[in-house]
């Protein structure tokens, strides 16, 4: 079936030691995000890219930085994690095809900061 | 700056209840509204989009319902079961260049 994988599931990095997460897509999709959520919270969009044109919110720490070398593979490097960047962190994609182009998610990354 | 409310945060109801679960958003200029469903632990999974110029969209026990002039949407639930028990949350987008703006979402429990 095609979806959106994440690797790892879960992650525990120290506090201060880079880590990367990755995502994977076989839906050919055009768009892909990267949210960040917090227990009980909304995700929150950290980027999203339109093919290879990379948009990155406004509110985005500079320690998160992103990749996506290709339309099927997207990272999210954390360079220098704090304790306050535990959180899932959620990958989705979507088509360019107008009002009728729903998000497909993976299953998250649980990153843990020790 | 478009915001999203969900109310309640949660919410508990004996199975075989039929439910509504509530979302309002501030800007009424959006181009569509998802609803989704949240596992504990796992990622969103899509499960009703209406488009701005749709009503209501309807797939299986759900059916969802969009008033934009109000912005207030409602997700209804037919006849839960202890399955529904999930997170939903809905959200919503300005422009098919936009990306969601998503509330924090109902904590459905459905009691057996």
């Amino acid at each position: 079936d095609a979806m959106v994988i994440q690797n790892p599931r879960y992650q525990v990095t120290q506090f201060g030691k880079p880590v990367t997460l990755s995502c994977s897509q076989t839906l050919n999709h055009n768009v892909m995000y990267w949210y960040q959520q917090k227990s009980s919270q909304a995700p929150k969009l950290l980027f999203h890219y339109y093919d290879k044109d990379f948009n990155n919110e406004a509110d985005t720490p500079d320690n998160f930085q992103s990749r996506r070398p290709n339309t099927s593979f997207c990272f999210l490097d954390i360079r220098s994690p704090g304790l306050g960047d535990a959180a899932m962190y959620l990958c989705a994609t979507s088509s360019l095809t107008g009002a009728d182009s729903p998000l497909h998610f993976g299953n998250g990354t649980r990153l843990t900061v020790t | 700056k478009q915001e999203v409310t969900q109310i309640p945060a949660a919410l508990s109801v004996p199975e075989g209840e039929n439910l509504v679960l509530n979302c309002s958003f501030t800007d009424s200029a959006i181009y569509n509204l998802q609803w989704f469903r949240q596992d504990p632990g796992k990622g969103l999974t899509s499960l009703l989009l209406i488009q701005s110029s749709q009503r209501e969209q309807t797939s299986g026990r759900l059916n969802a319902s969009l008033d934009k002039s109000s912005g207030r949407s409602t997700l209804y639930i037919a006849a839960s079961q202890p399955g529904d028990s999930a997170t939903y949350l809905c959200a919503v987008t300005l422009s098919g260049n936009t990306p969601l703006v998503f509330g924090k979402g109902t904590r459905l429990s459905v009691i057996a």
